[in-house]
């Protein structure tokens, strides 16, 4: 299947800081990419769906200003977070997919953020 | 409200055993039901896709079944092994917002003991 990095794979800062996360496509285009967030023992939460070239589509709760999403190329995401707090502490991952692989999702190996 | 309910927090079973899963939905009407292995500190592996249209798909040792009516998916892991334990998750495919979005269930954590 597709590959997905994320970089960093671990990110410790203090809080009121800025993060950012790098989701890449290795070798294919991907037309859509979405971030999650995962807290422990829990279920993936969809953040935001980004399409590359467009504004990123936030989920209801999710603060598009705190999260920003940049979609800049079709192998390159960013989830920035901004001024981050120990409550944002948690592990985010990113999906892929491409044009055409309608119903496929590539999974990053998630990044483990931890907010001091 | 829409849920994605699966079975238990923790499954343990012996080797060799089947190990079967379980995942319940509500308020959805999903074209496909995917399941995915989560090791921890990982990001999720996509396993299987099954169709509305499909009662049961299979590949190597993983069956899955897709109820419509009863809105559950089932899955099967026969002769299992230790390498088999993570957490599986089953996933729905939601069109809102004119989006294709996967909404997952919690997970249920397999343990196969040897």
């Amino acid at each position: 299947g597709a590959v997905v990095s994320q970089h960093p794979s671990r990110v410790i800062c203090k809080s009121g800081t800025s993060v950012k996360i790098e989701c890449r496509s290795l070798d294919f285009q991907a037309t859509t990419m979405f971030w999650y967030r995962q807290f422990p023992k829990q279920s993936l939460m969809l953040m935001a769906t980004s399409n590359e070239g467009s504004k990123a589509t936030y989920e209801q709760g999710v603060e598009k200003d705190k999260f920003l999403i940049n979609h800049a190329s079709l192998t390159l995401s960013t989830l920035t977070v901004t001024s981050a707090h120990p409550e944002d502490s948690s592990f985010y991952i990113c999906s892929a997919r491409s044009q055409g692989t309608y119903n496929e999702q590539f999974f990053g190996p998630g990044t483990r953020l931890t907010v001091l | 409200s829409q849920k994605i309910e699966q079975n238990s927090e923790a499954l343990n079973i012996q080797e060799g055993k089947t190990a079967t899963l379980t995942c319940n939905y509500t308020n959805y009407s999903p074209a496909y039901l995917q399941w995915y292995r989560q090791d921890p500190g990982r990001g999720p592996v996509f396993l299987l896709l099954i169709r509305e249209n499909e009662k049961e798909k299979r590949k190597e040792r993983l069956k899955v079944t897709f109820d419509t009516t009863l809105k559950q998916s089932l899955f099967h892991i026969t002769a299992s092994q230790p390498a088999d334990s993570a957490t599986y998750l089953c996933a729905l495919r939601s069109l809102s917002g004119g989006y294709n979005k996967l909404i997952f269930g919690a997970g249920t954590r397999l343990a196969v003991h040897p």
